[in-house]
C-alpha cells in the first residue's frame, strides 16, 4: 500500500459528459501528479501541483483541468468526454514536509479506470 | 526533450532463468532513474531507483546500475520467479530545484514467467 488513495476505482460514462477523479496523497506529501495510461500512448504525465499551486504541465488537453486543495487532496476534472479519453488515470505524490533522502520518489495510487461509451 | 527507450516485449522466461530488460535514456540534465512494476490489475510500485552515475539500485533480487557513459539503466535479476510476472517500466525524473519534476516513462515491457 503506497498511502495514495484514488476514488472512484472505476467510472463508466458517456461521450460529452464530465467527470471528477479524486486523489488523496500520502500524509505530508506536498506534490501531486496526474498521469494517463492508455494502450496507444502509454504512461503520460498530465499535470503537477505543489502545495496548492500548479507546478508543471504535460500533455493535458484543454478539456481537462485539475486543482489541489488546502488539505492537499487533488481533483482531476475531465469534460466533454470522448471515446479516446478512456484510460487508466493515476495520481502520484511526493515530497514530504521536511525533506528527506527519498524526496524525489513518486508513490502511485491504484488508479481510476475511466470508460467512455 | 527527455525520453526513455525500453526493449521491445513481451518477454517469456522459465522460472529461475536470468532476466535482463534494457533501458536507455535521453535527458538534458542529471536525471534520477527508476524502475516501476505494475502487477495485473494494480497500480505502479517503485521497484528500485538510482540518483547519480554509477549508483546501483536494488530490491527483491532486482538490480540496475546508472551508467552515464552509455545512458543506460538495465534491469537484471539472477533467478526469476512466477510471482515476478508483471509489466516493468523504466522512468526518469529530471529534477528541478526546489520541487520534483515529472516522470518520463518508457513504453513498458510485459514479463511472463512460466513454472
Amino acid at each position: 500500500d503506497s498511502g495514495v488513495t484514488q476514488t472512484p476505482k472505476h467510472l463508466i460514462t458517456a461521450t460529452g459528459q464530465r467527470v471528477t477523479l479524486r486523489c488523496s496523497p500520502r500524509s505530508g506529501d506536498l506534490s501531486v501528479y496526474w498521469y494517463q495510461q492508455s494502450l496507444d500512448q502509454g504512461l503520460q504525465f498530465l499535470i503537477q501541483y505543489y502545495n496548492g499551486e500548479e507546478r508543471a504541465k504535460g500533455n493535458i488537453l484543454e478539456r481537462f483541468s485539475a486543482q489541489q486543495f488546502p488539505d492537499l487532496h487533488s481533483e482531476l476534472n475531465l469534460s466533454s468526454l470522448e471515446l479516446g479519453d478512456s484510460a487508466l488515470y493515476f495520481c502520484a505524490s511526493s515530497l514530504r514536509r521536511g525533506g528527506g533522502p527519498s524526496t524525489d520518489t513518486q508513490y502511485f495510487g491504484p488508479g481510476t479506470r475511466l470508460t467512455v461509451l | 526533450g527527455d525520453s526513455v527507450t525500453q526493449m521491445e516485449g513481451p518477454v517469456t522466461l522459465s522460472e529461475e532463468a536470468f532476466l535482463t530488460i534494457n533501458c536507455t535514456y535521453t535527458a538534458t540534465g542529471y536525471p534520477s532513474l527508476f524502475w516501476y512494476v505494475q502487477y495485473p490489475g494494480e497500480g505502479l510500485q517503485l521497484l528500485l531507483k538510482a540518483t547519480k552515475a554509477d549508483d546501483k539500485g536494488s530490491n527483491k533480487g532486482f538490480e540496475a546500475t546508472y551508467r552515464k557513459e552509455t545512458t543506460s539503466f538495465h534491469l537484471e535479476k539472477g533467478s526469476v520467479q512466477v510471482s515476478d510476472s508483471a509489466v516493468y517500466f523504466c522512468a526518469l525524473s529530471d529534477l528541478m530545484t526546489g520541487a520534483n519534476s515529472k516522470l518520463t516513462f518508457g513504453k513498458g515491457i510485459t514479463l511472463s514467467v512460466r513454472p
